[in-house]
């Protein structure tokens, strides 16, 4: 099955601890994005990636840091998380030949609470 | 700078009701592409419709209905007969075909909520 599959699903942590949030896509697209979605705002793109090892900030990078070493995967790391990072996580793919704004699949989301 | 707006925060309407979701957007591009997607309780986003900006035609499709009004600058979205499974947030989404990133600008959603 076509998909996009984001883990944790869940996670609660402290300020400052590390952590990361797994994405990953079996659809072999070279677009892979993160978005934060918060009430009142939609969603806001964070970083994208339009291949290995080519990947740009969005709209709101500041916390945030991503690595593509592979296609299918496009972690999303929080060096030392803070409680305005307390958020619904999206990670999105799309296919990014010769068509702009391809159609963004979304994973199934990642709620994180920072204390 | 791209912008995208819902002005209705929550709708409420009776089961078999017709309700239609707006969406205003802001560009300067000729060239872009709009989006709806339904995140329905358990969360996750489901796209339902792509349009570009050279095509005026409306879209049909089952129950739901898309009216593009260049004029306007609006896209909106018509539920026909509603039904409780329609009850969700829907977001209206733009991305304009100079932005590299392919990224999409988010309105701020409108919450459904369809009764029995």
């Amino acid at each position: 099955e076509a998909q996009v599959t984001q883990n944790p699903r869940y996670l609660i942590t402290v300020t400052g601890k590390k952590l990361t949030v797994t994405c990953s896509q079996n659809m072999n697209h070279e677009y892979m994005s993160w978005y934060r979605q918060d009430p009142g705002l939609g969603l806001r793109q964070i970083y994208y990636s339009m291949n290995v090892e080519v990947t740009d900030k969005g709209d709101v990078p500041e916390g945030y840091k991503v690595s593509r070493k592979e296609k299918r995967n496009f972690p999303l790391i929080l060096e030392s998380p803070s409680p305005n990072q307390t958020s619904l996580y999206f990670c999105a793919s799309s296919l990014f030949v010769t068509e702009p704004a391809e159609t963004q699949y979304f994973g199934p989301g990642t709620r994180l609470l920072v204390l | 700078a791209q912008k995208v707006t819902q002005a209705q925060t929550e709708i409420s309407v009776v089961e078999k009701e017709d309700v239609t979701l707006d969406c205003v957007y802001e560009t300067r591009d000729t060239t872009y592409y709009l989006f709806w997607y339904k995140q329905p309780p358990s969360g996750e986003l489901v796209f339902l419709i792509r349009r570009n900006s050279f095509d005026e035609q409306n879209e049909i499709s089952g129950r739901y209905s898309w009216n593009f009004q260049k004029s306007t600058s609006s896209f909106n979205f018509t539920i026909t007969a509603s039904q409780v499974v329609d009850s969700a947030v829907y977001f209206c989404a733009l991305s304009e075909d100079e932005n590299a990133g392919n990224m999409l600008t988010f309105g701020g959603g409108t919450r459904l909520m369809v009764k029995p």
